[in-house]
């Protein structure tokens, strides 16, 4: 049963265009979303997150976009550069859960961003 | 600072044998993770540790799977008696959470271990 999904094994992009990653989530107790990039060789790391109680957050090229009531997740990267192409994680907190911080991943998206 | 760091970086393995990952976290990270990723899916959450309990061992997938953890200090994933489904990526990550306060959800991997069992 996967509670979240990214539908898109992968998108590729002109640089400079936009790139948008999608999440889908099922569970209606996750709180705290997060979106993680990792390079081939390397664990992921952490790109940008959000609350459940906002709709959007940004940092520089990055904006995170969050529709409960679809139970879906966007990540925006504007201008998308070659060093964008990675993979990308969608991840959810299940607050109903535990106090903790065990995070539910998406299968991934692979991003390549063209010169 | 040193980041999170796994060893060994490849491991290959007959099926039956045991292997043994290791994992040292961030200094003054008490919460710890292990994920585990399949070809083609995402991250799968094995199983947490705050300090050197484990309070959620759910995600482990048989009683051939264990960890262990030495104060907020190093942390050792076996698999005994490895079986082909056992390959993937085997990935640790840690975080300052404190117990039972979610301060900070930002988890920091390693570059992970991949495991191959013939």
């Amino acid at each position: 049963d996967q509670q979240v999904k990214q539908n898109s094994p992968s998108l590729s992009v002109q640089e400079g265009r936009i790139s948008i990653l999608n999440c889908d989530y099922t569970n209606s107790m996750f709180d705290y979303f997060l979106w993680y990039k990792k390079y081939p060789a390397e664990g992921p790391t952490f790109l940008i997150s959000i609350s459940s109680i906002k709709d959007k957050n940004e940092d520089g090229r990055f904006t995170v976009f969050l529709n409960k009531s679809a139970k879906h997740l966007s990540l925006h990267i504007v201008p998308s550069q070659p060093g964008d192409s990675a993979v990308y994680f969608c991840a959810a907190r299940d607050a109903g859960g535990t106090s903790y911080g065990k995070l539910t991943f998406g299968q991934g998206t692979i991003l390549t961003v063209h010169p | 600072g040193a980041g999170v760091s796994q060893s060994p970086s490849n491991k290959v393995t007959e099926k039956g044998k045991d292997v043994e990952l290791r994992c040292d976290p961030i200094s003054g990270h008490t919460a710890l993770y292990w994920y585990r990723q399949r070809l083609g899916q995402g991250l799968e959450f094995l199983i947490y540790f705050q300090g050197n309990s484990a309070p959620d061992k759910s995600g482990l997938p048989s009683d051939r799977f264990s960890a262990e953890r030495t104060g907020e200090s190093v942390s050792t994933l076996t698999i005994q008696r490895t079986q082909q489904e056992d390959s993937a990526v085997y990935l640790c990550a840690s975080s300052l959470d404190p117990p039972g306060i979610a301060v900070s959800y930002e988890q920091y991997f390693g570059p992970g271990t991949r495991l191959t069992v013939t």
